[in-house]
């Protein structure tokens, strides 16, 4: 079946430390690929988006994600961590000729030991 | 820019109750949806407009109606509140590719519906 997978419900990573949210994607043309970020209470913001091209992708907030075709993946890095990036990250697909509707994976909640 | 707007930010029904969450953005947006986040699961598409009067359903639109008169404003009603329906419901929009593509959806900030 189509499907977005976040193996890590939560991670919990020191301040300083280096990052990586892992998504896998199950469509059988790539699809549009996004990484969105909730603070608490919060609405979602855009981190970085892939529809082609070169395939690490640089976003706000210093994270970036890297396109492997080959595993069907689309994780997101940093490499120093910063308190204030405690939140969840949610990854999500728009499938191939799917006009917009994105489909989110379950998330994965990040928590930054001080 | 306002950017997406929703109204109410926080709602408390009982079982059987109707009310509409408001949507409204600013950007002249074709494309508006709406979204339920429940734990564990993610964000689920209930509905979606490509422009003012045509609307469509997503993956969840059971219990839930829209309209879309405006290109501004994507109402969603609920008709008959159920607990089921407790969640919290955001609204997006974007430009709309006709050729299928996609582009940066933006998020309003959501409202915290609670049905007893």
């Amino acid at each position: 079946a189509q499907s977005v997978t976040q193996p890590d419900i939560h991670i919990t990573v020191s301040e300083g430390a280096s990052l990586e949210l892992r998504c896998n994607y199950s469509y059988g043309a790539t699809p549009y690929l996004f990484w969105y970020v909730q603070s608490p209470g919060q609405g979602l913001q855009l981190l970085l988006k892939y529809f082609s091209g070169d395939t690490l992708v640089q976003g706000i907030k210093g994270f970036e994600a890297e396109f492997k075709r080959s595993q069907s993946s689309f994780n997101l890095r940093k490499p120093s961590v910063h308190w204030s990036d405690a939140a969840e990250y949610f990854c999500a697909v728009v499938p191939s000729g799917g006009y917009n509707k994105l489909i989110f994976g379950a998330g994965t909640r990040l928590a930054v030991h001080p | 820019n306002a950017g997406v707007t929703q109204t109410p930010k926080f709602q408390v029904l009982k079982t059987g109750q109707s009310m509409t969450l408001q949507c409204a953005q600013d950007m002249n947006h074709e494309y508006m949806s709406w979204y339920r986040q429940d734990p564990g699961m993610g964000l689920r598409l209930i509905h979606y407009s490509v422009g003012a009067g045509i609307t469509d359903q997503g993956e969840v639109p059971n219990g839930y109606n829209v309209s879309r008169s405006t290109t501004e404003d994507f109402p969603l009603r609920l008709l008959s509140a159920a607990p089921s329906q407790t969640s919290v419901y955001f609204c997006a929009s974007s430009y709309h590719w006709t050729s299928g593509g996609a582009d940066t959806q933006y998020f309003g900030p959501g409202t915290r519906l609670t049905v007893l």
